[in-house]
């Protein structure tokens, strides 16, 4: 069956670090990934798409990576604030039915001073 | 957020009774998305719509059903609801079907008494 992993342990970074957040798929062949924020009460908020033949995405402070031969997902945040502190989400295209996302579970991000 | 809006924010009802959960976007976006999220299940798509009179199953189905009359409001109706349906409820818009971002309302956090 389709899976979509991410870690369900929250992650606990020092202010001014690098965090790295993973996304790993089985049984999907997406054509794109997104990665969202969420922060506690409030929905989703969109942050990058990257496609299946990009291996590399940045804005600002964030990077993505997309390797479809590990069927894997990388997102970092560089010099990490405590106002990254959120859950941040990947989301890839339903197979064959662009218009759908599936989503995984997210990773909660804690910076701390 | 991106011009879309869910009403009611909150409710509380009973076991059987109907609920119709409403979302309304000030976008003109075509695609309009109907997601339910729980802990450790993550974002569920529920229904969503392509069109005016245009909808589609997603993931967990069961027990909902969607209406859309005009571009800007797709309305969720749970004909009787019933505990398993507590949950946050959250619309989400997007202006094409591929390679495009989905924008979250501010969810609807319903409890099914």
């Amino acid at each position: 069956s389709q899976k979509i992993e991410q870690n369900s342990e929250a992650l606990n970074i020092q202010e001014g670090k690098t965090a790295t957040l993973t996304c790993n798929y089985t049984n999907y062949s997406p054509a794109y990934l997104q990665w969202y924020r969420q922060d506690p009460g409030r929905g989703p908020v969109f942050l990058l798409l990257i496609r299946e033949n990009e291996k590399e995405k940045r804005k600002e402070r964030l990077k993505v990576t997309f390797d479809t031969t590990l069927k894997q997902s990388l997102f970092h945040i560089t010099a990490s604030q405590p106002a990254d502190s959120a859950t941040y989400l990947c989301a890839l295209d339903a197979a064959g039915t662009a218009s759908k996302l599936t989503f995984g579970t997210g990773t909660r991000l804690q910076v701390t001073l | 957020d991106a011009g879309i809006t869910q009403s009611p924010r909150h409710k509380v009802t009973e076991t059987g009774t109907p609920v119709t959960l409403r979302c309304h976007q000030t976008e003109n976006h075509r695609y309009m998305y109907w997601y339910r999220q729980d802990p450790g299940h993550g974002l569920r798509l529920i229904h969503y719509s392509y069109g005016v009179k245009d909808t589609d199953k997603g993931e967990v189905s069961d027990g909902y059903s969607v209406s859309r009359s005009k571009t800007e409001d797709f309305l969720l109706t749970l004909e009787s609801a019933t505990s398993s349906q507590t949950s946050v409820y959250f619309c989400a818009i997007s202006p094409g079907s591929s390679y495009n971002e989905q924008f979250f309302g501010p969810g609807t956090r319903l409890t099914v008494l």
